[in-house]
């Protein structure tokens, strides 16, 4: 079966400082892999997806960006981070089924 | 604009107490409707697919349906243990994996 891991599970960073968030997930090959951002009162936002190694899509312009550098690895990275950046940073897979199964989360608070 | 609309925001019910949540898409084709249900601090945990109008599917007390222009997730006779979001999310045709999500129904069932 499929899992999908998720690291830090909770981070406090100061404004200004460098983030990196991993994702990796379990038992499948050539995943489409996403991060979404969740803020309170806010439906899910898509971030990043990726089909394939190095190949990374933008959907919001921002002071984030996201690496893929192994089949199964996705990372989430900032040089600096803003207020702005809080939220519940969540990360999915899914194959050409197109149902996207998500990971536990990262909760980011930026101070 | 492709859009999702979930209503009511919150929804409190008795135990046993059975109802609705409602979910209105504007997509310009709709590749796929999602159910997730969402627990405080964790990922969405995947519940079902739809693909086209007429489409039913159900998963114990659940009961998924979709029109051309909505999505209703039925719940009978609740148990508290089903007190969760519930997010509906929308692909459209061509989206390469985009998912649109509604603000998602905040659902209460007391014993």
């Amino acid at each position: 079966s499929q899992t999908i891991h998720q690291w830090p599970a909770t981070l406090v960073q100061p404004v200004g400082s460098p983030l990196s968030l991993e994702c990796t997930v379990e038992g499948t090959s050539n995943p489409n892999l996403y991060w979404y951002r969740q803020a309170a009162g806010r439906g899910l936002q898509l971030l990043f997806y990726s089909v394939g190694i190095g190949q990374i899509s933008s959907e919001v312009p921002q002071n984030l960006s996201a690496s893929r550098p192994q089949d199964r690895q996705f990372i989430l990275s900032s040089k600096k981070l803003l207020l702005s950046d809080s939220g519940f940073y969540l990360c999915a897979w899914s194959t050409i089924t197109d149902t996207q199964y998500f990971g536990p989360g990262t909760r980011l608070t930026v101070l | 604009e492709d859009q999702v609309t979930q209503s009511p925001e919150a929804l409190r019910l008795q135990e046993g107490e059975s109802s609705s949540l409602n979910c209105s898409y504007t997509v310009s084709g709709l590749r796929g409707l999602f159910w997730y249900r969402q627990d405080p601090g964790k990922g969405p945990e995947f519940l079902f697919t739809l693909y086209s109008a007429g489409e039913e599917k159900e998963k114990e007390r659940l009961k998924a349906t979709l029109t051309k222009k909505e999505s209703f997730l039925h719940i009978t006779a609740p148990k508290p243990e089903d007190s969760a979001t519930y997010l509906c999310a929308v692909q459209a045709e061509g989206s390469q994996g985009n998912l649109i999500f509604g603000k998602g129904t905040k659902l209460s069932v007391k014993p």
